[in-house]
């Protein structure tokens, strides 16, 4: 089974709207960590937003947010007032602290295109 | 305050040779990994280097292979090139003791013949 999946291939948003890239993901790990990273054309992994597995509150960083619904096995990111900028891949990864300790699984990617 | 730095940036081979590519983590990060991207995929795990050793690895044949130097900086080394091997090589780095997050560097884009 996939440890992270990533239902859109590609979104589409208006400028200033908000969006939301779906995630699920896998693990019996107790102990795991969700993240989201950016990958923009120059190809460099840009990290966005963190959620731990025990972590009470949905997390937030500026314009990022995470909707993480743990008996859902969701953590969805949420974007809000989109910017032109906000157009790239966004890549949604997990790592499971007791199982497999230091890797970090990524699922497939969504495309993100931002419409002026 | 650099971050990740990798060299080359591009690199094109044929069947059947070796490339070595190149590492430098983040200042304060004393742990680097390795991650394949083929294209339209997620970056795959190869393996991850702490205190010069490899500590855990993916699904990746022997062919791969890499090594931490004492200022923290790896390699990654490929023999016996495959044209599946092409991909967009990725390192990243993190403070063992720290945050969770790793740091990612630009990528070097090898293309196999």
């Amino acid at each position: 089974a996939q440890k992270i999946t990533q239902t859109q291939p590609g979104m589409f948003v208006q400028e200033k709207e908000a969006v939301t890239l779906d995630c699920t993901y896998d693990t019996s790990d107790p102990s795991y960590g969700l993240f989201w990273y950016k990958q923009p054309s120059s190809g460099e992994m840009i990290f966005l937003i963190y959620q731990g597995s025990y972590d009470q509150q949905n997390a937030t960083e500026g314009r990022y947010s995470l909707n993480f619904q743990k008996a859902r096995k969701s953590a969805n990111l949420v974007i809000s007032a989109s910017q032109l900028g906000d157009s790239a891949m966004y890549f949604c990864a997990m790592r499971e602290v007791q199982f497999t300790g230091n890797q970090f699984y990524f699922g497939t990617g969504t495309s993100l295109t931002v419409i002026p | 305050d650099a971050g990740v730095t990798q060299s080359p940036t591009h690199l094109i081979k044929t069947r059947g040779q070796q490339v070595t590519l190149r590492c430098s983590p983040k200042s304060g990060h004393d742990t680097v990994s390795w991650y394949q991207q083929a294209l339209g995929q997620g970056p795959q795990f190869i393996f991850q280097y702490y205190e010069e050793e490899e500590r855990q690895r993916g699904n990746f044949p022997d062919r791969f292979s890499g090594h931490q130097f004492p200022n923290y900086s790896s390699e990654l080394n490929v023999n016996a090139l495959l044209l599946g091997d092409s991909a967009l090589y990725l390192c990243a780095s993190r403070r063992t003791s720290g945050a969770n997050v790793l740091t990612f560097g630009a990528g070097s884009r090898l293309t196999v013949l």
